[in-house]
Parts: structure tokens; C-alpha cells; sequence
């Protein structure tokens, strides 16, 4: 099956501070999102981006899928951005989706 | 609308126990999908269930299994737990009919401890 690696898996950033995490894929994907999940376990859409440009007030997401690699920018971090961040996939010829092993943040005051 | 619900939100059972769990999908969604996410495996996909019938399996043993009602909504059993069962298991639904751009839907998860 596709494999879907993310980077850095741990990150820890000074509150204000700007990151970028990576989520690297194996085959070609039709569907791509970003999701936080917050401490309690609740997974939050973020983002759905196959390819292009996004933006959404202090986050952004950029796929450029002939590379097959997603970013996430997380600009000026609050302390409510920590949790694990995943990247999901769904590949041309599949139905189901393929998590990736997630980026744990965690802002600091 | 309302989001995804689970239930229950936690739950401990024994060994050789079984359990039921059970998932709303939002209004009008008809697709529902179960995860299970441990910290040594991650999330990995459990199966998929669209219109009563399962469209997707993931790979898990058979004591894993699921069905849909005509209502969208879902429920999965897990036979004869072990401990390595313990996890966070989640589900999410979607729209069907998006093609590529069907987008999931997260519940608040249902916390199994097997002891």
C-alpha cells in the first residue's frame, strides 16, 4: 500500500513562532487532507488540497502532487495549535484512506 | 447541522468480552468509515460502509466487524477482545457522489480499554 511519511514527528515552538510540517506520499493521490487532532482525540479538518494553495487566517497548505508532497504553515503559533497533525490520502485506483504517523506540536507560552 | 456522534465516549471491557460501538453520521451523509488509532500503529483504516453495504475493508481479523442501518447510521463489534484491542477508534462520514473531493468527517471517538 501507499506509504504517507510526515515531518518533523515531534516539533516544540515558542509561542508567536512560525513552522512548516511536511507530509511526503508514495503513489499518486486524488484526494488530500490535513487534519489537527486536538487533545481529547477530536480530529479537525483543515484542510483539502489534492494540489494548489490554501489559506485559511494563519494556516496554509501547499500540494504539488508530481512531487507527491503536501506542507502545512502554521504562522504565528498559539498555544491552542498544539496537537498532532496528520495528512491523510486517497490514491487513484482506492477508496480508502492512508494516514500519515502524524507531527506532534507543542507551543509554548 | 450536528456533527458526528459516538457512543459510548469511553468504555472498559475484559478480555474475551465483546463490544458494540456505535456511530451517527451527519444529516444527508451516507458514507461512514471506522478508524482505530493506537500509539504504535497509528490511525489505520478499519472499513467502509455506504448505502448498508461495506465498500471498503482494511486489514483486520474477522473478529473486527461492522454494518450499516437504512438511517446512515453505524455500529461496529469487535469479538473476543484482546488486550491489544485498547484504542482510540474513530469514525467519520462523508458525502458520496464527490468523486475525488469527498472530505471526511471526524466523531469525538470511542475510548476502548481492554483489561
Amino acid at each position: 500500500g501507499i506509504q504517507v511519511e510526515q515531518s518533523p514527528p515531534d516539533l516544540i515552538l515558542q509561542e508567536g513562532a512560525n513552522s512548516t510540517l511536511r507530509c511526503n506520499f508514495s503513489d499518486s493521490v486524488n484526494n488530500l487532507q490535513w487534519f489537527h487532532q486536538n487533545p481529547w482525540g477530536q480530529l479537525i479538518n483543515l484542510f483539502y488540497i489534492p494540489s494548489g494553495t490554501k489559506q485559511n487566517g494563519r494556516l496554509s497548505a501547499t500540494t504539488v502532487a508530481t512531487e507527491r508532497y503536501s506542507l502545512l504553515y502554521i504562522s504565528s503559533s498559539q498555544t491552542t495549535d498544539s496537537g498532532v497533525y496528520f495528512c491523510a490520502v486517497r490514491v487513484l485506483t482506492g477508496n480508502q484512506f492512508y494516514f500519515g504517523t502524524g507531527t506532534s506540536l507543542t507551543v509554548i507560552p | 447541522k450536528a456533527g458526528v456522534t459516538q457512543t459510548p465516549r469511553y468504555l472498559i471491557k475484559t478480555r474475551g468480552q465483546q463490544v458494540t460501538l456505535s456511530c451517527s453520521p451527519i444529516s444527508g451523509h451516507r458514507s461512514v468509515s471506522w478508524y482505530q488509532q493506537t500509539p504504535g500503529q497509528g490511525l489505520q483504516f478499519l472499513f467502509e460502509y455506504f448505502s448498508e453495504t461495506q465498500r471498503n475493508k482494511g486489514n483486520f481479523p474477522g473478529r473486527f466487524s461492522g454494518r450499516q442501518f437504512s438511517n446512515s447510521r453505524s455500529e461496529m463489534n469487535v469479538s473476543t477482545l484482546e488486550l491489544g484491542d485498547s484504542a482510540l477508534y474513530l469514525c467519520a462520514s462523508s458525502l458520496p457522489g464527490q468523486g475525488a473531493r469527498e472530505t471526511q468527517y471526524f466523531g469525538p471517538g470511542t475510548r476502548l480499554l481492554v483489561l
